[in-house]
């Protein structure tokens, strides 16, 4: 699976957007892009995937540039809760056993 | 559905005691794993299982044994713990057989070993 490259903090006030960028310039073309979070040492909590196209969920926006080199979560109205580490990760689907195999993500703190 | 519950949530021990943290999660998943997170790290996974009767390796497995006997359980036993295994471990699982698909993970297990 493809080595993914994000910023390792990042500030944003309460009610603004949240926009994460992630680096995969090494992609393939069966990888998609997942996001998942962790909340003070909670389980990792699923937000939203995509292969190409861009997608949305009631949590949050994913944007995959057209060459899927790069891709940005976007929290619309980032609240206090939403203070976590994030996490993008390149991972196929199909074949032998996939490995989540997870950085150290993006601390992100939402302030007032 | 209760998701996936791991027990026990926390844990000490003290070093060449053994234990077992269980694992179950009733979605009927194929996938199921677990990772240790050391402080200010990203999770690393130890075992994995496709499927019940089949487990592999992770990056991490040295020191810890896993059996999938059902599809719904897959614990993790530390034979000889040692203060390096000082960790919070989770369990997640996953749908699909290869793991690629949304996983979900359990509340973690902290566990200190003396």
């Amino acid at each position: 699976d493809a080595k993914t490259t994000q910023p390792p903090s990042m500030d944003c006030a309460e009610g603004r957007a949240a926009n994460l960028p992630c680096n995969h310039s090494t992609i393939s073309g069966n990888e998609y892009v997942y996001w998942y979070r962790q909340i003070h040492s909670q389980g990792p909590q699923y937000i939203i995937h995509g292969l190409k196209n861009n997608e949305t969920n009631e949590m949050a926006s994913l944007i995959i540039t057209e060459d899927r080199k790069s891709s940005t979560l976007i929290l619309p109205h980032a609240t206090l809760r939403d203070t976590a580490v994030y996490y993008c990760i390149a991972l196929s689907w199909g074949g032998t056993a996939s490995k989540l195999t997870f950085g150290t993500g993006t601390r992100l703190q939402v302030t007032l | 559905n209760a998701g996936v519950t791991q027990t026990p949530k926390f844990q000490v021990l003290k070093t060449g005691q053994s234990m077992t943290l269980q694992c179950a999660q009733d979605m009927n998943h194929e996938y199921m794993s677990w990772y240790r997170q050391d402080p200010g790290m990203g999770l690393r996974l130890i075992h994995y299982s496709v499927g019940a009767g089949i487990t592999d390796q992770g990056e991490v497995p040295n020191g810890y044994n896993v059996s999938r006997s059902t599809t719904e359980d897959f614990p993790l036993r530390l034979l000889s713990a040692a203060p390096s295994q000082t960790s919070v471990y989770f369990c997640a699982s996953s749908w699909a057989p290869s793991g690629g698909d949304t996983q979900y993970f359990g509340p973690g297990t902290r566990l200190t070993v003396l």
